[in-house]
């Protein structure tokens, strides 16, 4: 089975700040999605930036970017030019590709708040 | 074009009832799948369904079923509720079961008393 785990119940960072935040997994797939997740206050799940387990590259999506490093199983989210709106939940989740679905297994999250 | 939506938005139930969740996908998807959110918790993925059947399955007893209908909307079923059922429930839809990135709905807050 594969589990995901976020050792970071809570995080702050002050506003234009860079902050990091680790996610670990545990897998024998060698083909395999990692995602972050972002869950505002009261709002809706988004999704935040994706990496192809096959590709070396680091996603980097504008100000959000990954440092997956594949042997060590870890996929962890850089968040540069903190703004007070990336203040939410924050999710690594895993997900194993196969023909008949795609399961997805999620971490315990970690809580960012942005400080103005 | 709507995104993904679920309802209702809240509900209360007591032990040993049977409560049905719903959700419609966004345009366009075929594939929703629905979650259990504890509280403080993440995400945990109780099955996912494609062309009306069940897909992917998660370690979920079988007091939850689910269904899908030819519009692609989905119904989740949960029989005998326990107080530990009490959780937010979130609806995910995706263009197909092998695309990645899923759109989640709102959730539905579920208390059970």
């Amino acid at each position: 089975a594969q589990t995901v785990t976020q050792s970071q119940p809570e995080m702050s960072v002050q506003e234009a700040e860079t902050v990091t935040l680790s996610c670990t997994y545990d897998t024998s797939e060698n083909n395999y999605y990692l995602f972050w997740y972002k869950q505002p206050p009261s709002r809706q799940m988004i999704l935040v930036i994706r990496q192809e387990a096959y590709k070396q590259q680091n996603a980097t999506e504008n100000r959000f970017s990954v440092n997956f490093q594949k042997a060590a199983k870890s996929f962890s989210l850089k968040i540069s030019d903190s703004q007070l709106g990336d203040t939410a939940m924050y999710f690594c989740a895993f997900m194993k590709p196969s023909n008949t679905g795609n399961q997805f297994y999620f971490g315990t999250g970690t809580s960012l708040t942005v400080i103005p | 074009d709507a995104g993904v939506t679920q309802s209702p938005t809240h509900l209360i139930k007591t032990r040993g009832q049977q409560v049905t969740l719903r959700c419609s996908p966004k345009s366009g998807h075929d594939t929703v799948s629905w979650y259990q959110q504890a509280l403080g918790q993440g995400p945990q993925f109780i099955f996912q369904y494609y062309e009306e059947e069940e897909r992917q399955r998660g370690n979920f007893p079988d007091r939850f079923s689910g269904h899908q209908f030819p519009n692609y909307s989905s119904e989740l079923n949960v029989n005998a509720l326990l107080l530990g059922d009490s959780a937010l429930y979130l609806c995910a839809s995706s263009l197909s079961y092998f695309y990645n990135e899923q759109f989640f709905g709102p959730g539905t807050r579920l208390t059970v008393l």
